[in-house]
């Protein structure tokens, strides 16, 4: 069974700084990995999707990695602002299971 | 943005009544999800579609039912409310054109049963 985890489960950084949000799963037989955003009380907003195929996806100040052999994949947010504040959350599409499965998340918070 | 609608979006109702959550997609999406998510949790999911008269339990275990007779409308049934059900409820979409489309979210109906 796939499992997905998130580290850290929280993150408080200063406006203008440069972090990364993990995510890594235990099944390697993925067909995609996908990064969310979600505000409190709100669905969830597409930011990224890496296919099993590729090593990174860009948006913006967004930077997804995938290194599917290990079982990892990095947000990485350039020059954070405090609209950046939210849940994060990564899911995994499974080859076999054919559904995706999604971490706990990671809540940041990026201070004016 | 993604075209997909869940209705209502706050319902607050008694024990043993009976609910409709409503979701709706214009994308011409063939699945279908319907998560659930207790506030800072993970996101569980309770039933998805592959598309018209197919339907699938999840992963979580749950008293809901659902029905797919249309590609663009997922309700979620339960018969009889219980304030375990007290939960957000969300709705999600993807083409099934390939395995690699991604999933699109509706914003979600935030349950309470007294």
């Amino acid at each position: 069974k796939q499992e997905v985890t998130q580290i850290p489960a929280a993150l408080s950084v200063p406006e203008g700084e440069n972090l990364v949000l993990n995510c890594s799963f235990t099944d390697s037989a993925i067909y995609n990995l996908q990064w969310f955003r979600q505000d409190p009380g709100k669905g969830l907003t597409s930011l990224l999707l890496i296919q099993s195929s590729q090593r990174e996806q860009t948006s913006g100040r967004l930077n997804a990695s995938l290194d599917k052999s290990s079982g990892r994949s990095t947000l990485y947010i350039a020059a954070s602002q405090p609209g950046d504040s939210a849940t994060y959350l990564c899911a995994v599409y499974n080859t076999n299971a054919g559904k995706s499965t999604f971490g706990d998340g990671t809540t940041l918070t990026v201070k004016p | 943005e993604a075209d997909i609608y869940q209705t209502p979006r706050y319902l607050v109702i008694g024990t043993g009544k009976k609910i409709t959550l409503e979701c709706s997609q214009t994308m011409g999406h063939d699945k279908m999800y319907w998560y659930q998510q207790d506030p800072g949790m993970e996101l569980h999911l309770i039933h998805y579609s592959y598309g018209v008269n197919s339907t699938e339990k999840g992963d979580l275990s749950s008293e809901s039912t659902v029905s797919r007779i249309r590609t663009e409308h997922f309700p979620l049934t339960l018969e009889s409310a219980r304030p375990s059900h007290t939960s957000q409820y969300l709705c999600a979409s993807s083409t099934g054109a390939s395995y690699n489309s991604p999933l699109h979210f509706g914003n979600g109906t935030r349950l309470t049963v007294t």
